[in-house]
C-alpha cells in the first residue's frame, strides 16, 4: 500500500547530539515537505524539495538540513541538537495540482 | 501573501449533533484549492474534503461537507451526525503552490 513513513515516532537526545530524522514514501511523488508543528499545533514549513537534488527552506527559519537523493526518501538532520528544537516534525509529500498533501505520522523530537 | 484564518480555537459537540467548523483565507488569485484536515491524538494527518475554487458546487464527502463562499473568501466544514471518532485538530488549508495552514480548531465530542 502507497504511503509515506517518518521514523523514529519518538525521539529523546541530549543536548549536542546530531540527530536524522527519516522520511520516505512510496508513492513515487516529486514533492516533499517537512513541517514544525509547534505546542499550539500551529504548522510551520521548514523545508521542501520539487524533486532529486533540488532542496528549499521554507517560511520559518531553522537550523536544520536536508537532503534529497532519490524520490522517495528525504531526511532532516540536526547537527546540533538543542531544548529549543522540542517539536513534532512532519514530514508530507504530494504529486502537483489540486492534489493535497499525504502526510507521515511524525516524529515526536524532545531535546534535554 | 495568502493567510488562513480559522478564528475557532475549540468547538465541541454532542454526539450525533451538527457543528460547523469556520474558515476564511486571503488571496488575490482566482485558480485554488482548499482542504480541511484531520489530526486526531497523536495520530496521522489525513485529508477530510477538498474544494477547487472554480467549482461552485460544494463539495460533500459522507457526513462532511463544506460551504464554499468565494466572493466572500469563506470555506466553513460541516460535520453532520457527529460521532467520537471526529474528535481532533481540524486544518484548513489553501493551496495554490505550496499548501497554507490555518492555526487549527480543537474539536471535542461529547457522549
Amino acid at each position: 500500500e502507497a504511503d509515506i513513513y517518518q521514523t523514529p515516532r519518538y525521539l529523546v537526545i541530549g543536548t549536542g547530539k546530531k540527530i536524522t530524522l527519516e522520511c520516505s514514501q512510496t508513492m513515487g511523488h516529486d514533492k516533499m515537505y517537512w513541517y514544525q508543528q509547534d505546542p499550539g499545533m500551529e504548522l510551520h514549513l521548514i523545508h521542501y524539495s520539487y524533486g532529486v537534488n533540488s532542496t528549499e527552506k521554507g517560511d520559518l527559519s531553522s537550523e536544520s538540513t536536508v537532503s534529497r537523493i532519490r524520490t522517495e526518501h528525504f531526511p532532516l538532520t540536526l547537527e546540533s541538537a538543542r531544548p529549543s528544537h522540542t517539536s513534532q516534525y512532519l514530514c508530507a509529500s504530494s504529486e502537483g495540482g489540486n492534489y493535497g498533501y499525504t502526510f507521515g505520522s511524525g516524529t515526536r523530537l524532545t531535546v534535554v | 501573501a495568502q493567510t488562513v484564518t480559522q478564528s475557532q480555537p475549540e468547538m465541541s459537540v454532542q454526539e450525533a449533533e451538527t457543528v460547523t467548523l469556520s474558515c476564511t483565507y486571503d488571496t488575490s488569485e482566482s485558480d485554488y484549492y482548499l482542504f480541511w484536515y484531520k489530526q486526531p491524538p497523536s495520530r496521522q494527518m489525513i485529508l477530510v474534503i477538498r474544494q477547487e475554487a472554480y467549482k461552485q458546487q460544494n463539495a460533500t464527502e459522507n457526513r462532511f461537507s463544506v460551504n464554499f463562499q468565494k466572493a466572500a473568501k469563506s470555506f466553513s466544514l460541516k460535520i453532520s451526525d457527529s460521532q467520537l471518532g471526529d474528535a481532533a485538530m481540524y486544518f484548513c488549508a489553501y493551496r495554490s503552490v505550496k499548501l497554507i495552514f490555518g492555526t487549527g480548531t480543537r474539536l471535542q465530542v461529547f457522549p
